[in-house]
């Protein structure tokens, strides 16, 4: 099956600095990525989608400047928390469809990255 | 409001015994997946469901598409430990644009 990649898959930064995540689709080209936010024991939940050689389309009540995605290739996404404080430890998943797959509205998920700050 | 219903929340079963997870719409789907997600890492796929009716067989899961595309079932047969996870639905609903939508998630928990 399609692989996604994340890294790294485990941060541990002070408060105010700013962490990268990449998100990288192996197999496969991804004109569109996601990126997801997991709290404890709970469902994922969206935070925006990433659109190749475009801005990326962010849900209600993510900050943009706060969380900053950068979508440069068909294979390559990235998440920049930045100015990270401790309310942004959390697990960050990214997904990509396969627009070239069988089931194109499949999506594959990275390992994710567990952010811890400070 | 959850555009995806997951029953129940959570469940603890003996290995050996069976058991169903529901999911749940009031939207239609062009097509649903089931994934697993263990703690730590992230969901990996189980199986799409697509065509209204449809049965798919994953050795002990058993998938099933509701006639009309708004609900799914898993079913484990046999369950073991190794089947101890965080099973989500999620999909594509017909009416709402790009944004892919997941079910809030049924914990198993199987005791040896």
């Amino acid at each position: 099956g399609a692989v996604v990649s994340q890294h790294p898959s485990r941060v541990i930064c002070k408060s105010g600095t700013s962490v990268k995540i990449e998100c990288r689709s192996l197999d496969f080209q991804a004109t569109t990525m996601f990126w997801y936010r997991q709290f404890p024991k709970k469902s994922l939940m969206l935070m925006a989608t990433s659109n190749e050689g475009s801005k990326a389309t962010y849900e209600q009540g993510v900050e943009k400047d706060k969380f900053l995605i950068n979508h440069a290739s068909l294979t390559l996404s990235t998440l920049t928390v930045t100015s990270a404080h401790p309310e942004d430890s959390s697990f960050y998943i990214c997904s990509a469809r396969d627009i070239s797959g069988v089931r194109t509205d499949t999506q594959y998920f990275g390992p994710g990255t567990r952010l811890t700050v400070l | 409001t959850q555009l995806l219903e997951q029953s129940p929340q959570f469940l603890s079963i003996q290995e050996g015994e069976n058991l169903t997870v529901y999911c749940n719409s009031s939207s239609v789907f062009s097509s649903l997946q089931w994934y697993r997600q263990e703690p730590g890492e992230g969901p990996v796929l189980l199986v799409t469901v697509v065509t209204g009716g449809e049965v798919k067989k994953l050795k002990r899961l058993t998938f099933q598409f509701g006639d009309a595309r708004k609900d799914s079932s898993l079913h484990i047969t046999a369950a073991q430990p190794g089947d101890t996870g965080l099973y989500l639905c999620a999909g594509f609903p017909d009416n709402y644009g790009q944004n892919f939508v997941f079910g809030p998630g049924t914990r198993l928990s199987v005791l040896p």
